[in-house]
């Protein structure tokens, strides 16, 4: 069965300091992969997807970046965090079988800056 | 451009009653619809999708849900609502490519006893 893994489940970083979230797949190969951040009251928000290694495309654009390093890792990463950086960050792959597809989410990373 | 609406912010019902969630979409081509909840600081779990065919779906733990595409709504029911359901639910659309959902704000559903 295939399992998502985000680490670490929680961060408190100062303002200005750099991030890394990872994520990583079990159990799949050549995974769809996405980077979600949730605001409370405000659904969530589509950062990041990618189809492949080394293949990466921005929804929004903002202080951070992704990078997928191998087929089942996917990085989200900050060089300065902003305040309005805090959130919950979710990553999630995707499962298609023919016409159908279903995205599985992992356990999140709630990030706060400070 | 491509939106989901979910009017209902928050959501009241006593335990054993029925419940519905609505979800209206915006969307330009064929949409494929899915419902998730959330658990406080948990991620989302998926609770059923609707692709094609039958216009009523089902999907785990008692919950169902019905595309109307004159409506442009995929509502979600349950007929029996036991105090575990307590969560917060989000509609979202995607295309037939799934490089991208595009999720409502969201409804917390609260369960009185």
């Amino acid at each position: 069965s295939q399992t998502i893994h985000q680490w670490p489940a929680t961060l408190v970083q100062p303002v200005g300091s750099p991030l890394s979230l990872e994520c990583t797949v079990e159990g799949t190969s050549n995974p769809n992969l996405y980077w979600y951040r949730q605001a409370a009251g405000r659904g969530l928000q589509l950062l990041f997807y990618s189809v492949g290694i080394g293949q990466i495309s921005s929804e929004v654009p903002q202080n951070l970046s992704a990078s997928r390093p191998q087929d089942r890792q996917f990085i989200l990463s900050s060089k300065k965090l902003l305040l309005s950086d805090s959130g919950f960050y979710l990553c999630a792959w995707s499962y298609r079988t023919g016409a159908s597809y279903e995205q599985y989410f992992g356990p999140g990373t709630r990030l706060t800056v400070t | 451009a491509q939106s989901v609406t979910q009017p209902d912010i928050h959501i009241t019902v006593s335990e054993g009653a029925s419940l519905e969630l609505r979800c209206n979409y915006s969307y330009g081509a064929t949409p494929y619809l899915f419902w998730y909840v959330q658990s406080p600081g948990q991620g989302l779990q998926l609770l059923l999708k609707y692709f094609s065919g039958d216009t009523l779906v089902q999907g785990i733990k008692g919950f169902e849900a019905e595309f109307k595409r004159s409506q442009s709504s995929f509502n979600l029911r349950k007929p029996s609502v036991h105090w575990s359901d307590a969560a917060e639910y989000f509609c979202a659309v995607g295309d037939w490519a799934g490089t991208a959902l595009i999720f409502g704000k969201g409804t917390t559903l609260s369960v009185s006893s």
